[in-house]
């Protein structure tokens, strides 16, 4: 079992929809980093979160630290947000290294 | 400084060949990642270093697999013998020397082996 898990796999949406990815870990974290990957391979960072809730633009990024749980929210959903969206974390036992889920494949249709 | 840059984006190589890639980091960034990135999956860690010091090497990282850093700035991670399993996406990416800080990644080095 991994460490890191996300869900769904793959999500399509329709332009304008809500959209929610979800991340679940089993160990002991410092930080969960939600990134985001466009094809091609480059990785940007979207949020770093340690506890509550961060919000930037049209995305928002929550984590419950008692539940080891943490939800990546996409407001308005715009065919632009199509990407991979990938939960990693840094464990409490790896130093500054990350540790990744697999990814969320997100395809908005206008 | 622009961010991370890796080179090259693309190679493809005959199994058996060497190969060599390199990253620039963010200047002002101690630390030093490679990753390693499969079709379908999330990437994998393969090395650290802080400064030029390799402080980590994943059990990944076999002995055809080796990453240098000389004078702290940039970094080559080299594969020898190359197999067609290593064939994947090549990720570097550096940050601060402090815990819970922002990691900013290279555009990658998509490597296929034929």
């Amino acid at each position: 079992k991994n460490e890191v898990e996300q869900s769904p796999q793959n999500l399509t949406a329709q332009e304008g929809e809500f959209i929610t990815i979800n991340c679940s870990y089993s160990v002991g974290i410092s930080a969960l980093h939600w990134l985001q990957q466009h094809p091609g391979g480059g990785i940007v960072s979207l949020f770093m979160l340690s506890s509550g809730k961060k919000k930037h633009g049209r995305l928002i990024a929550t984590i419950n630290i008692q539940e080891k749980h943490s939800s990546l929210h996409i407001t308005a959903s715009h065919p632009r947000d199509s990407a991979v969206y990938i939960c990693a974390v840094i464990k409490l036992t790896s130093g500054s290294r990350l540790t990744f889920g697999e990814g969320t494949q997100l395809t908005v249709n206008p | 400084d622009t961010g991370v840059s890796q080179d090259p984006r693309h190679k493809i190589t005959k199994r058996g060949q060497n190969v060599t890639f390199r990253c620039d980091p963010i200047s002002e960034h101690n630390r030093l990642y490679w990753y390693r990135q499969t079709l379908g999956q999330g990437p994998e860690f393969l090395t650290y270093f802080q400064n030029e010091a390799q402080l980590e090497k994943s059990r990944l990282l076999s002995d055809r697999f080796s990453a240098e850093r000389p004078k702290g700035s940039f970094s080559t991670l080299e594969i020898q013998r190359t197999e067609q399993g290593d064939s994947a996406m090549y990720l570097c990416a550096s940050s601060f020397d402090r815990r819970n800080t922002e990691a900013f990644f290279g555009q990658g080095t998509r490597l296929t082996v034929v």
